[in-house]
């Protein structure tokens, strides 16, 4: 089945500096990918729309000068962290629509979890 | 190998109970999510489990028991707007989610 890879999966990082996190779908193009926020024990928290070839979509309250979004490709959407700080450290999820069929079924990557000394 | 096993689909009558079962194989544990997804959309967030035994959140209700590698979400009263898919994804020891193809629930009139 489709598989979304999302790398790397755990990183640390010290305080002030910028994160890359990738996610690729490796058997299908996704015009669309999602991402996530998740603290421990709480859910999935929708952080933005990643669109091909357009600026992501956020959602309220998330800042896009922190959490940058690029899908410069139908397979490869990153999030980089800029400036972060250990309030930032969280389990940062991918997701993507493998926009072949009709279902519009969402694809998960496994994760990325980032801790900032 | 880490593993999820959950049905593929199933379908239930609007009004009846319906229990998605969901057996998993990880490296170490630190609880189990469920998710609904309707097609197209974002995963919404439903339960969390941690230590054994019901969760009980209104029509929904989610049950672990970790000696077994078992949970199951149990839906009550369904409704037509309960069909979508149910995502079980466990936490490894490395808190890492593992996710199920999910099950494709079909409720009928």
């Amino acid at each position: 089945g489709a598989v979304v890879s999302q790398h790397p999966s755990r990183v640390i990082c010290k305080s002030g500096t910028s994160v890359k996190i990738e996610c690729r779908s490796l058997d299908f193009q996704a015009t669309t990918m999602f991402w996530y926020r998740q603290f421990p024990k709480k859910s999935l928290m929708l952080m933005a729309t990643s669109n091909e070839g357009s600026k992501a979509t956020y959602e309220q309250g998330v800042e896009k000068d922190k959490f940058l979004i690029n899908h410069a490709s139908l397979t490869l959407s990153t999030l980089t962290v800029t400036s972060a700080h250990p309030e930032d450290s969280s389990f940062y999820i991918c997701s993507a629509r493998d926009t072949s069929g009709d279902t519009g079924e969402l694809f998960f990557g496994e994760g990325s979890r980032l801790t900032v000394l | 190998g880490q593993n999820i096993d959950q049905p593929t689909e199933m379908t239930a009558t609007e009004g009846a109970i319906v229990q998605i079962n969901c057996t998993y194989q990880t490296s170490g544990f630190n609880g189990l999510f469920w998710y609904q997804q309707h097609a197209g959309e974002a995963p919404t967030f439903l339960s969390y489990n941690v230590l054994d035994g019901l969760e009980e959140k209104g029509r929904f209700s989610s049950f672990l028991s970790r000696s077994k590698g078992y949970s199951y979400l149990l839906l009550k009263e369904l409704q037509m707007k309960d069909s979508a898919s149910y995502l079980c994804a466990p936490w490894d020891s490395n808190y890492q989610l593992i996710w199920g193809a999910g099950t494709k629930l079909i409720i009928k009139p």
